[in-house]
């Protein structure tokens, strides 16, 4: 059965701390894609990234980057230099091919970034 | 990236009232919208998926006949909450996705408030 599981519900840093958003997976499927979510109190959410199953290379973008491993079924986020505008919900998602692109989602992470 | 509008953004109607939400892509087609749930401080739920011109999948335990969804057109959908009650109360997010790209793009969400 497929699931994301995102242990941490909420972490709070100072800014320009770095911050680190874990992700881990389940599928039985060989092709599927894993995406990253920002939700900011407006309640939009806005694609960051996303990665499919045979690139595993990390990637960055400005302070975001991603460490994708498929060894430990883990997709993690990481901001650098964390701001105060960096506070929202980020939400971990999978989509399985073949599945008419249904997403799971994780719980979900609420970061705080203070001042 | 690609944009998705939902209107309206924010509803409040009487118990036993029906409402009508719209979700459209902006600068793309849609061949696929879905339709998403979020209670506060939860994940999103995914309540169904339309294809265009076809009818709506909906996820077990959503009652298609409480939630309509029409998905008339390449870009647009709409969900009515047909005989609202309290307990229907919840932001409505919508997503969109054209073709055979895997990232779903989502509108702003829709805060219904059933009185």
């Amino acid at each position: 059965a497929q699931k994301v599981t995102q242990a941490q519900t909420e972490i709070s840093v100072v800014e320009k701390e770095d911050v680190t958003l874990d992700c881990v997976y389940e599928t039985r499927d060989t092709t599927y894609y894993l995406f990253w979510y920002k939700q900011p109190p407006s309640g939009e959410l806005v694609f960051l990234i996303r990665r499919n199953s045979f690139d595993e290379q990390n990637e960055i973008s400005g302070r975001y980057s991603w460490n994708f491993q498929k060894s430990t079924s883990s997709f993690n986020f990481t901001i650098t230099a964390s701001q105060v505008v960096d506070s929202a919900v980020y939400f971990c998602a999978l989509s399985e091919y073949n599945q008419g692109g249904k997403l799971i989602f994780g719980q979900g992470t609420e970061l705080s970034v203070k001042p | 990236g690609a944009v998705v509008s939902q209107h309206p953004s924010r509803v409040i109607c009487k118990s036993g009232t029906s409402v009508k939400i719209e979700c459209r892509s902006l600068d793309f087609q849609a061949t696929t919208m879905f339709w998403y749930r979020q209670f506060p401080k939860q994940s999103l739920m995914l309540m169904a998926t339309s294809n265009e011109g076809s009818k709506a999948t909906y996820e077990q335990g959503v009652e298609k006949d409480k939630f309509l969804i029409n998905h008339a057109s390449l870009t647009l959908s709409t969900l009515t909450v047909t005989s609202a009650h309290p307990e229907d109360s919840s932001f409505y997010i919508c997503s969109a996705r054209g073709g055979r790209e895997e990232t779903q793009y989502f509108g702003p969400g829709t805060r219904l408030l059933v009185l």
